[in-house]
């Protein structure tokens, strides 16, 4: 079984602080682990993903995630947020040799500008 | 290269009917996997299907099923429907191990 947890269902930060978006796993093999970003009434938009190598991976729109083994942990992380970066978050994971996607129940960013 | 299309991208249906929904995947994928997320709620896996094959169903009842024809879009079907199938539908096509969702059609049920 694979799940996901993402402890925070909102996270309020002003315009140009750090923004983490917390994810925590399960998976019974090597994980596979992804960020989306959903803007309202639309689809899914793939930031970033750690499939092996580089414990921090970077994505679009400067988003970047560091994945750690022992803490079982995916957090999201921007330097400097900005308004245009409140979304719904969903950090998702699956088992490598599995297609199925099992996602968070989300995490609302609202950043003031 | 344009995205997941999905077709329709509202719809209202009542308790009982039946509804399908269609996605067409980017053009080269040949995977598409079907979720549905609930108000509130991240996205649940239904379907996924690969080459025209299903290749894994999520917790579901029998009134879902689906389908992936020879140019490898699908259809999602729904049975019977109920109140608690009121949800936007996700799909999403795959290319190596990223998976790439549209804009999903929003189902209503009255």
């Amino acid at each position: 079984a694979q799940s996901v947890a993402q402890p925070e269902d909102q996270v309020n930060v002003a315009e140009g602080n750090p923004l983490t978006v917390k994810c925590t796993y399960s998976v019974s093999g090597n994980p596979y682990l992804f960020w989306y970003v959903q803007y309202p009434n639309r689809g899914l938009q793939f930031l970033l993903k750690y499939i092996t190598g580089d414990n921090l991976v970077k994505g679009s729109y400067g988003f970047e995630a560091e994945f750690n083994k022992s803490q079982t942990s995916f957090h999201l992380k921007k330097p400097s947020a900005l308004v245009s970066d409140s979304a719904l978050y969903f950090c998702a994971v699956r088992d490598y040799n599995d297609y199925k996607l099992s996602f968070g129940a989300g995490t609302t960013v609202t950043v003031r500008a | 290269d344009a995205g997941v299309t999905q077709s329709p991208t509202h719809l209202i249906k009542t308790r009982g009917q039946h509804v399908t929904l269609r996605c067409s995947p980017i053009s080269g994928h040949k995977s598409v996997s079907w979720y549905q997320q609930v108000l509130g709620q991240g996205p649940q896996f239904i379907f996924q299907y690969y080459e025209k094959e299903e290749r894994g169903r999520g917790n579901f009842p029998d009134r879902f099923s689906a389908r992936q024809f020879p140019n490898y879009s699908s259809e999602l079907n729904v049975n019977a429907l109920l109140l608690g199938d009121s949800a936007l539908y996700l799909c999403a096509s795959r290319s190596s191990e990223t998976q790439y969702f549209g804009p999903g059609t929003r189902l209503l049920v009255l």
